[in-house]
């Protein structure tokens, strides 16, 4: 079965640091571009970050940059977030998604279930 | 430019067809995908490219795309399609990535 699980949220006082990770089962994610979308409660989707298949190439939606790091090992199957510098309004749901890029097109499938992260003192 | 335009909230009686639209300049040259999510779960991709739905995906969703705009089409609307819709694309630079702000979709 093919599967994204995210794990490493939890409650982080504002400033502090986490790191979230997303294990793929039932394809290798080497293949993929992947991406961290999150979404805060009650709000809309927010794309975070992505990064290409070897690790080359880096993007970052302007509110988290200079504070998060995306990385991937793709020996272990894995994407990583580093969330450094948190604050109030980085809480949401955060979900790993694996991103299919053609030249005109791109779509996220499939997705993780998402890990809770909560900003708060 | 990086913003994808949604209605907030859209409304179908049941059997109807309803259109959900998302417009914005990056549309232009790239398609959007769309996204079905239903409170408490994670989205769901329904249509991507040109018109291109995944498996387990109904027949009654279709997308198509002109200009600046994408629309999601349902076509005889079933209560089990309640849910928030969400497109997404790349940004004008073709880098980042873009979703619209969500269309709250009621079927009455």
């Amino acid at each position: 079965e093919v599967q994204l699980v995210e794990s490493g949220g939890g409650l982080v006082q504002p400033g502090g640091s986490l790191r979230l990770s997303c294990a793929a089962s039932g394809f290798s994610l080497s293949t993929y571009r992947m991406s961290w979308v999150r979404q805060a409660p009650g709000k809309g989707l927010e794309w975070v970050a992505n990064i290409k298949e070897d690790g080359s190439e880096k993007y970052y939606v302007d509110s988290v940059k200079g504070r998060f790091t995306i990385s991937r090992d793709n020996g272990r199957n894995s994407l990583y977030l580093h969330m450094n510098s948190l604050r109030a309004e980085d809480t949401a749901v955060y979900y790993c998604a694996t991103e299919v890029v053609l030249t005109l097109e791109n779509w996220f499938d499939p997705w993780g279930q998402g890990t809770l992260v909560t900003v708060s003192s | 430019s990086s913003e994808l335009t949604q209605d907030p909230a859209v409304s179908v009686a049941l059997g109807q067809t309803v259109i959900i639209t998302c417009q914005g300049d990056s549309l232009r040259s790239y398609y959007a995908s769309w996204y079905r999510q239903k409170p408490g779960q994670a989205p769901v991709l329904v249509i991507y490219g040109k018109n291109n739905r995944p498996s387990g995906i109904p027949d009654r969703f279709s997308g198509s795309s002109s200009g600046n705009t994408a629309s999601l089409t349902i076509t005889g609307a079933q209560a089990e399609d309640e849910a928030d819709y969400y497109c997404y694309s790349r940004d004008t630079s073709g880098n980042h990535r873009v979703f619209g702000g969500g269309t709250k979709l009621t079927v009455l």
